[in-house]
């Protein structure tokens, strides 16, 4: 079966980094998907990879290694509104998108 | 208003009623999504419309009938639901291609809690 696997919940400090890892096992892969949900608010897209290495977009930046089904999203200079839920996806061979439950970070000051 | 929007936000319905869920997206999209996110689980999707036409349906119970009028709308009809079907009800939209779906883009979600 197909499976994404990301850890549910995550504490980080205001100011410090913190890494959200995703393992997956899909039906073929066309890009890997982080999303940020606020409680109560609609998922927003944060990042997408599709080729093996890093990228970066601001304070945040995600890993993708498509060899060992893994990527990680890097949070840098943490911020109290970065409390939220982060969701990893992956869109399989059949353009179908696989979803994580989620990994809810709280941000302590 | 612009993005993605659903109504109503909050929904308490009996086992006995019926409602409609209602989404609108301004992005030009043309394939709109239903998706059902339970606590602690993985967003489950529910149905996809592409270009109005239903190309997924995920093992729906049938109590839940989407309706897609055109490609800025979408509506979920509820009909005799279950306590268990209590969730937030995601809308999102997105670009289709030859290639397959693009990035999706959701709404805000309807909190539905069914006595």
């Amino acid at each position: 079966g197909q499976n994404i696997d990301q850890p549910t919940e995550m504490t980080a400090t205001e100011g410090a980094i913190v890494q959200i890892n995703c393992t997956y096992q899909t039906s073929g892969f066309n890009g890997l998907f982080w999303y940020q949900q606020h409680a109560g608010e609609a998922p927003t897209f944060l990042s997408y990879n599709v080729l093996d290495g890093l990228e970066e977009k601001g304070r945040f930046s995600s890993f993708l290694s498509r060899s060992k089904g893994y990527s990680y999203l890097l949070l840098k200079e943490l911020q109290m509104k970065d409390s939220a839920s982060y969701l990893c996806a992956v869109r399989d061979s059949n353009y179908q998108l696989i979803w994580g439950a989620g990994t809810k970070l709280i941000i302590k000051p | 208003e612009t993005g993605v929007t659903q109504t109503p936000r909050h929904l308490v319905m009996g086992m006995t009623n019926k409602k409609s869920l209602k989404c609108e997206q301004h992005l030009g999209h043309n394939a709109m999504y239903w998706y059902k996110q339970s606590a602690k689980k993985p967003l489950e999707l529910m149905f996809v419309y592409s270009l109005e036409e239903r190309v997924e349906n995920n093992s729906v119970p049938s109590r839940f009938s989407p309706e897609c009028p055109n490609s800025s709308h979408l509506f979920l009809h509820l009909h005799t639901l279950q306590p268990e079907d209590s969730a937030l009800y995601l809308c999102a939209s997105s670009t289709a291609t030859s290639g397959g779906w693009e990035t999706q883009y959701f709404g805000p979600g309807t909190r539905l809690l069914v006595l």
